[in-house]
């Protein structure tokens, strides 16, 4: 099973500037990878797959980038709909695995 | 547009199972993959276990084999999954979770329910 860390767990910034969020595969998941972003009490959304492919209706102040073992997601001029929690997720093999989550709050 | 709608929040007594459904609409259910993630409070999400319909043979998670049941009903494209021999630690938040691809397992999910909680208490 492939083991997905994020970090930081927590990251306080500002409504109007960026944060960016990390994930480290324990092994290679080539492009793999996607983002989806949870708010409170609400089932978990897609963001970004393939790593750096935003799902339908994804603005682009959110992006994805990285390949293999290590991946971002970059969030510029964080909005208040922003601030939430954000898992990572492979899909190299099976089982798809989650990150634990980076919570993005309010600085 | 695609919707997964679960049944309503759970208490089970310990030991006891529970069966949580998920009705889907505005697309072909029998040909894609349905999952089942769970997220304990305050924790991250963990995959339990999936099933494509059509086919009809489950895949579960090894922590779970054993205690999970997945099955699906075609003529009402509802999934289900039901855990058995439940104790505290099961108490969570269930979703189900629509693959995006047809016909394969192993891909990211574009479509999720609203979530089921189950409180396992006595």
């Amino acid at each position: 099973e492939i083991m997905m860390t994020q970090s930081p767990a927590t990251v306080s910034v500002s409504p109007g500037e960026r944060a960016t969020l990390s994930c480290r595969a324990s092994q290679s998941v080539s492009s793999r990878l996607a983002w989806y972003q949870q708010k409170p009490g609400q089932a978990p959304s897609l963001l970004i797959y393939d790593a750096s492919t935003r799902a339908t209706g994804i603005p682009a102040r959110f992006s994805g980038g990285g390949s293999g073992t290590e991946f971002t997601l970059t969030i510029t001029s964080l909005q208040s709909e922003d601030f939430a929690v954000y898992f990572c997720q492979q899909y190299k093999n099976w089982p798809q695995t989650f990150g634990q989550g980076t919570k993005v709050e309010i600085k | 547009q695609v919707q997964l709608v679960q049944s309503g929040a759970e208490v089970r007594e310990p030991g006891s199972s529970v069966k949580v459904s998920c009705k889907t609409s505005g697309g072909t259910f029998n040909s894609y993959a349905i999952i089942w993630v769970r997220q304990a409070p305050g924790q991250g999400l963990e995959w339990m276990g999936g099933l494509i319909p059509i086919f009809g043979t489950p895949n579960y998670a090894q922590k779970f084999q054993g205690r999970i049941t997945l099955s699906a009903d075609e003529s009402t494209s509802t999934a289900y999954m039901e855990l058995s021999s439940l104790r505290s630690e099961d108490t969570a938040l269930y979703f189900c979770a629509r693959e995006r691809y047809p016909y394969k397992t192993g891909d990211y999910f574009d479509y999720w329910g609203q979530g089921t909680l189950v409180t396992v208490s006595s």
